[in-house]
């Protein structure tokens, strides 16, 4: 079945330490995307890829890294530069240019200790 | 500032009744309009959309208006049920600067009572 899986869905960590959140996508999708939701805010854009190797800062993209190495995979670090770490982080994805609709994984609740 | 506002931050209304969410945007070349549904700690799933062409689009109990000189597109769930509480998102797709990207409403909570 084709879908997008983020992993894992909890997350602990202690204060000052790097974390990477894993998003990986079998859609054949060029764009991939990193939302944050906290509660009240709606979804907050951190970074966003268009394509291989190349991605976007979003609004929010401060104390955030990604990488886009393949096609298939997103994967975002959340640094210890990040304030306020703990969220609800999202992962999207599609097919830009068509309008069609993004496809979200099932997100990861990354809580900080 | 918020080109997707989406101003009522919930929504209350009795089962069989229609459900009527709305969202606003500021700019007139946003041409394709999603609505998504998020249940708690889970991703959103898309529901309806509808393109510029046209002013509704319709799948069963879910209906979405689009007033273009307006800027504003609702969505009407008919008749609402107590599974369709959830929080809603309205979101564009923003060709301008950044092809393809998503901007979203802040949503909103749809409870709906038995």
């Amino acid at each position: 079945d084709g879908g997008i899986t983020q992993s894992p869905k909890y997350l602990f960590r202690k204060e000052g330490q790097n974390v990477t959140l894993s998003c990986e996508q079998n859609l054949n999708h060029d764009a991939m995307y990193w939302y944050r939701q906290d509660p009240g805010q709606g979804l907050r854009l951190i970074y966003y890829s268009q394509i291989v190797n190349d991605f976007q800062k979003g609004d929010i993209a401060e104390g955030y890294s990604v990488s886009r190495e393949k096609k298939e995979s997103f994967p975002l670090t959340v640094t210890s530069a990040q304030k306020n770490p703990t969220a609800f982080y999202l992962c999207a994805s599609s097919r830009p240019a068509t309008n069609t609709e993004a496809f979200f994984g099932q997100g990861t609740r990354l809580t900080v200790v | 500032d918020q080109q997707v506002k989406q101003n009522s931050p919930s929504l209350s209304v009795q089962e069989g009744r229609i459900s009527i969410l709305n969202c606003d945007y500021t700019n007139s070349m946003f041409d394709y309009f999603l609505w998504y549904k998020k249940y708690p700690a889970e991703g959103p799933t898309f529901l309806i959309s509808i393109s510029s062409i046209k002013d509704k689009n319709e799948d069963g109990r879910f209906t979405v208006f689009l007033n273009k000189s307006a800027k504003h597109l609702s969505l009407h769930i008919v008749p609402s049920q107590p599974g369709d509480s959830a929080v809603y998102f309205c979101a564009v797709v923003n060709y301008g600067g950044s092809q393809g990207n998503l901007i979203f409403g802040k949503g909103t909570k749809l409870s709906v009572k038995p």
